[in-house]
């Protein structure tokens, strides 16, 4: 079946300019997480998504980051007015409620200029 | 303060020999270990977990050892193909915690 897809998978994008990254978890999967990689470091955890319950946004960098998922399903990650430091690759995963294998996409490399 | 750590960066191993790839963590509530494996390009894939109540679990080629008391595990891979060479990271969590803390990874490279 259809894994994890992520969009765009590469975007550049000028200092100061507003992104959305776009997820689509597997079907199925009420849990959903964002990370983010930069160059020569580990995933670092985003944000978490369970079923209709308040997001964990204790990961989340800076207010310039939000993220919201609708109707259980599809996540969009916006970075308002970024900076050179958000330049890395951020990841998506899903997995089923009380499952511990998360399902990672191919990401989606973001270099701000 | 990295709760996980991979310390050796790049890793390159004879076709056929066993890797050994290693992952110290300090936070003594950490339960729950896995090791993902990450191609160029594409996003981790689950490789193989471990449970602190065990100290071993084998899946095939790939079996990870958990030394709680050393707070230490490792992933042994025998034998080495080419196929292998990606990067490995190492993942925990607390129990009845979602959130998995990763390590920096492990470049493996598997030399025909």
């Amino acid at each position: 079946g259809a894994g994890v897809s992520q969009s765009p998978s590469n975007k550049v994008t000028e200092k100061g300019k507003d992104v959305e990254l776009r997820c689509d978890p597997i079907s199925g999967h009420t849990a959903l997480y964002w990370y983010r990689q930069s160059l020569g470091q580990g995933l670092e955890f985003l944000i978490y998504f369970q079923g209709n319950s308040a997001p964990d946004k204790s990961g989340l960098p800076s207010d310039r980051f939000s993220a919201e998922r609708t109707g259980g399903s599809v996540s969009t990650l916006t970075i308002q007015r970024t900076q050179q430091e958000d330049s890395a690759v951020y990841l998506c995963a899903s997995s089923f409620a009380g499952t511990d294998e998360q399902y990672f996409g191919p990401g989606t490399r973001l270099t701000v200029t | 303060d990295q709760q996980v750590k991979q310390n050796s960066p790049s890793l390159s191993v004879q076709e056929g020999r066993i890797s050994i790839l290693n992952c110290d963590y300090t936070n003594s509530m950490f339960d729950y270990f896995l090791w993902y494996k990450k191609y160029p390009a594409e996003g981790p894939t689950f490789l193989i977990s471990i449970s602190s109540i065990k100290d071993k679990n084998e899946d095939g080629r790939f079996t990870v050892f958990l030394n709680k008391s050393a707070k230490h595990l490792s992933l042994h891979i025998v034998p080495s193909q080419p196929g292998d060479s990606a990067v490995y990271f190492c993942a925990a969590s607390a129990a009845g915690t979602y959130k998995y803390i990763f390590g920096t990874g492990t470049r493996l490279k598997v030399l025909a």
